[in-house]
């Protein structure tokens, strides 16, 4: 079945320091995949997609992301992480009208 | 710009009663409309999506339904709501089958 995991269910990380959230997917073609970003009790932001060329996105709040085909990999980096980065992040592939959600990464930061 | 709205933001309701969420999208014409589900502590379920005003397709069997009486509202419906119906109810909106935008969600609690 086409899906995306994300393998880190909680990742604490100190004010500043950089940040990397991993994505495995399983699709037979090339899917398209997003990150987004849900605050607690809001609904969740785009912050960035994929779909075709150039393997390394950007996205907003300073977010990029990597697709790596021989990793079969979709992860988001940040290079300094600030406290309003704390968040749920999602990990999601598009199959046909579907999107396909990993279970999330809860992203704690210290101060 | 479009935008997208979800009411009630928080909705709490006895076992048996019955259930209407509602999603409006602003901005954007023909949008493939979705209703999600958000159990505490798991990912995103899709519950229904529609391509059209009345075209409905259900991806879970349950206590719910759905209906697009125009073109740019989305209804989530309930007879006898159960416990197990609660839950953060997410609208989201795309263009033809690219990346979705969600709404703010609804919060239900059954009790």
């Amino acid at each position: 079945a086409q899906s995306v995991t994300q393998p880190d269910i909680h990742i604490t990380v100190s004010e500043g320091a950089s940040l990397e959230l991993r994505c495995n997917y399983s699709y037979g073609a090339t899917p398209y995949l997003f990150w987004y970003v849900q605050s607690p009790g809001q609904g969740l932001q785009l912050l960035l997609k994929y779909f075709s060329g150039d393997t390394l996105v950007q996205g907003i709040k300073g977010f990029e992301a990597e697709f790596k085909r021989s990793q079969s990999s979709f992860n988001l980096r940040k290079p300094s992480v600030h406290w309003s980065d704390a968040a749920e992040y999602f990990c999601a592939g598009l199959n046909d009208y579907k999107l396909s959600f990993g279970a999330g990464t809860t992203v704690t930061v210290r101060a | 710009s479009q935008t997208i709205h979800q009411w009630p933001a928080t909705l709490v309701q006895p076992v048996g009663s019955p259930l209407s969420l509602e999603c409006t999208v602003e901005g954007t014409s023909n949008p493939n409309l979705y209703w999600y589900r958000q159990a505490a502590g798991r990912g995103l379920q899709l519950l229904f999506y529609s391509v059209g005003i009345g075209q409905i397709s259900s991806e879970v069997p349950q206590n719910l339904s759905a209906s697009r009486p125009q073109d740019r509202q989305f209804i989530l419906s309930s007879k006898k709501l159960l416990l197990s119906d609660s839950g953060f109810y997410l609208c989201a909106w795309s263009v033809r089958n690219y990346e979705q935008y969600f709404g703010p969600g609804t919060r239900l609690t059954v009790t």
